[in-house]
């Protein structure tokens, strides 16, 4: 069974754009999950998607947005890039909400 | 609202032995799962092995174990055997066992381990 899969692998954008990210979950699981990994605030969680619907929420401005479509496929967008959004941006995908997660390999966005 | 803690930065083993790496969290659920990652240089992030803490017994994976004590909310993974391969970042996780809290995993900060030949 394939693994989770993240779209691009590398991202370079100047600061003011947006960007969007793509993550596709293993098949047949419907929860998806994004966090965001630097070296100074580690391992965040961004939010979560169960069935098309944004359940949870972690501590991140509006500009982090994301949604989930009907063959549980998931993307984030972040807009008005600033320099502090320099991250590697990771996806994890589980059966079901409160299920163990599992990781894709990440999308590294540079924010010049 | 959960913390993980882990208070080892960094750590060394030789190939072959055993080495134990801490975690303690912090939180008033009573119901909640607990998770080893590994992250290599590649930044790929793999679960090494879970806990639920309901489960009296530690969880065990091939060469990797853990040590559970509920009461001390204390939750450290023993490699054994270490093998080069085992090099990596290691992070402790904590998730609330509820479907309607959804997927939100707590990290610690990570203990870089290293296997030296």
């Amino acid at each position: 069974k394939a693994g989770v899969t993240q779209t691009p692998r590398y991202l370079i954008k100047t600061r003011g754009q947006q960007v969007t990210l793509s993550c596709s979950p293993i098949s047949g699981h419907r929860s998806v999950s994004w966090y965001q990994q630097t070296p100074g605030q580690g391992l965040q969680f961004l939010f979560e998607y169960f069935s098309e619907t944004q359940r949870n929420k972690g501590n991140f401005p509006g500009r982090f947005s994301g949604r989930q479509f009907s063959n549980s496929r998931s993307e984030m967008n972040v807009s008005t890039l600033e320099l502090g959004d320099s991250a590697l941006y990771l996806c994890a995908s589980s059966l079901y909400p409160g299920r163990e997660q599992f990781f894709g390999p990440g999308t590294r966005l540079t924010v010049l | 609202a959960q913390t993980v803690t882990q208070s080892q930065p960094e750590m060394s083993v030789q190939e072959a032995e055993t080495v134990t790496l801490s975690c303690t969290y912090d939180t008033s659920e009573n119901n909640y799962y607990l998770f080893w990652y590994k992250q290599p240089p590649s930044r790929q992030m793999i679960l090494v092995i879970r806990q639920e803490a309901y489960k009296q017994q530690n969880a065990t994976e091939n060469r990797f174990s853990v040590n559970f004590q509920k009461a001390a909310k204390s939750f450290s993974l023993k490699i054994s055997d270490s093998q080069l391969g085992d090099t990596a970042m290691y992070f402790c996780a904590f998730m609330k066992h509820e479907e309607t809290s959804g997927s939100r995993l707590t990290f610690g900060e990570g203990t870089q381990l290293t296997v030296n030949p």
